[in-house]
């Protein structure tokens, strides 16, 4: 099994559209959690932390259920420009980065 | 700041040559870390760095890759002889030490994509 495993997509969505993008994690040793966005053939750049309590920044907002090993991306009112892959990221201890798949998300006009 | 850099950004050899990868790290950074991308396996963590001394690399795929980070600011991955599946885009990222709840600056590269025929 994966320690970090997302849904690959693709997520075709119309504009407007809310999206939201799933991840479960193996390690319950894991200490912080992220979601980075990677545009084709780009490097992959934080988006956002996700915190235990929820978090929000504009159309986005993060989920973190440390018991079900589950966090989550919730892409509201989505724009062309959210078109990209979603990584979701954990840390392990020793400060490793572990990457999922990526989910591919498209919004379409 | 001119972030992590990597060099060169493109690389296309022939099978059996040996091919090098160079990153500079953002100064300051105390950890620097390789990843391999492929459409098939997604990002791999290959190995990585805490102040120069290589911290884990059960990720280096065989003998043929190796890393080397010979002061703060320079770290080189190696592969000798290179193979077609190693075809790939190689990131290099950097951080600081790892504090509860923060990303740590964490920093990727541009990449170097590398084609081996």
């Amino acid at each position: 099994r994966k320690e970090v495993e997302q849904d690959p997509g693709p997520f075709n969505v119309p504009e407007g559209a809310t999206v939201a993008f799933n991840c479960t994690y193996s390690n319950s040793a894991s200490q912080s959690f992220f979601w980075y966005r990677q545009d084709c053939r780009k490097e992959p750049k934080l988006l956002m932390s996700v915190y235990s309590s929820g978090n929000e920044d504009g159309r986005f907002t993060a989920q973190l259920n440390r018991a079900s090993q589950y966090i989550s991306l919730l892409i509201r009112d989505s724009k062309l420009s959210d078109s990209a892959t979603y990584l979701c990221v954990v840390i392990s201890q020793g400060g490793k980065l572990i990457f999922g798949q990526g989910t591919e998300l498209s919004v379409k006009p | 700041d001119a972030g992590v850099i990597q060099s060169p950004r493109h690389e296309v050899t022939e099978m059996g040559q040996e091919v090098t990868l160079r990153c500079k790290p953002i100064s300051g950074h105390d950890y620097l870390f390789w990843y391999r991308q492929t459409m098939m396996r997604g990002l791999e963590l290959l190995i990585y760095f805490n102040n120069n001394v290589p911290i884990d690399d059960s990720g280096m795929p065989e003998d043929r890759f190796s890393a080397k980070m010979p002061n703060a600011s320079f770290s080189t991955l190696k592969i000798q002889p290179s193979e077609p599946r190693d075809s790939a885009v190689y990131f290099c990222a950097s951080s600081l030490s790892p504090r509860s709840g923060s990303n740590y600056g964490y920093t990727f590269g541009s990449g170097t994509r590398l084609t081996v025929v």
